[in-house]
């Protein structure tokens, strides 16, 4: 079974410019939630969607987008990038909300460089 | 912000030799977990404990929970050098955990 898969691994951007993360989490859960983690430092919630609504929102300006589309696949937006976004932006899944387990299922990530 | 503290920060050991994780959190929790990550990649699930649960084992991990005085540890007995990683703690549910620092923990074998 694939498990979470995230698109790119890594890219580099400029400061002021726009970028698109996606997700696909495992087949069959339909819950999606999006971390950042600065390096040396432990991941940050950004967002959770459960079937395709907005659950969740952590910390981060409004620059910070997402949505959840039928096939609960997820994209997340940065706009207006600044030198601070550069992290590993991870995507993961669960089944549910995960109010029962609570175990999260976490891709590879993307690595985004701003300059 | 940070919901837990992890200690040590970093911890180097020999192959063999037993690891021991603590994390300390602040507010009050239904469960807290235990995840793994080896440099740069994403997060694995280890282990996850129940508030009222005091112990728990899976293969050579074992975690404590002491609600009250609101931490965790983590032991990895006869380590080897492929448990090299960052280990993480979280506390939350529904999607939404709020992690620890972690711990660095380098096996030397």
């Amino acid at each position: 079974d694939a498990g979470v898969t995230q698109s790119p691994t890594h890219l580099i951007k400029t400061r002021g410019q726009h970028v698109t993360l996606r997700c696909s989490p495992i087949s069959g859960h339909k819950s999606v939630s999006w971390y950042q983690q600065v390096l040396g430092q432990g991941p940050q919630f950004i967002f959770q969607y459960y079937e395709k609504e907005e659950r969740g929102r952590g910390n981060f300006p409004d620059r910070f987008s997402a949505r959840q589309f039928p096939n609960y696949s997820s994209e997340l937006n940065v706009n207006a990038l600044l030198l601070g976004d550069s992290a590993l932006y991870l995507c993961a899944s669960s089944l549910d909300r995960g109010l029962n387990t609570g175990e999260l299922f976490f891709g590879e990530g993307s690595r985004l460089t701003v300059l | 912000s940070q919901q837990g503290e992890e200690d040590p920060q970093a911890l180097s050991i020999q192959e063999g030799e037993n690891a021991t994780m603590n994390c300390s959190y602040k507010t009050s929790i239904n469960n807290l977990q235990w995840y793994r990550q080896n440099s740069g990649r994403g997060l694995v699930h280890l282990i996850l404990i129940r508030s009222n649960e005091r112990e728990k084992h899976s293969g050579r991990l074992r975690v404590t929970l002491d609600t009250s005085k609101k931490s965790s540890s983590l032991l990895i007995t006869a380590s080897r050098a492929a448990d090299t990683a960052s280990y993480f703690c979280a506390t939350g549910e529904g999607g939404k955990l709020i992690f620890g620092q972690g711990t660095e923990l380098s096996v030397k074998p």
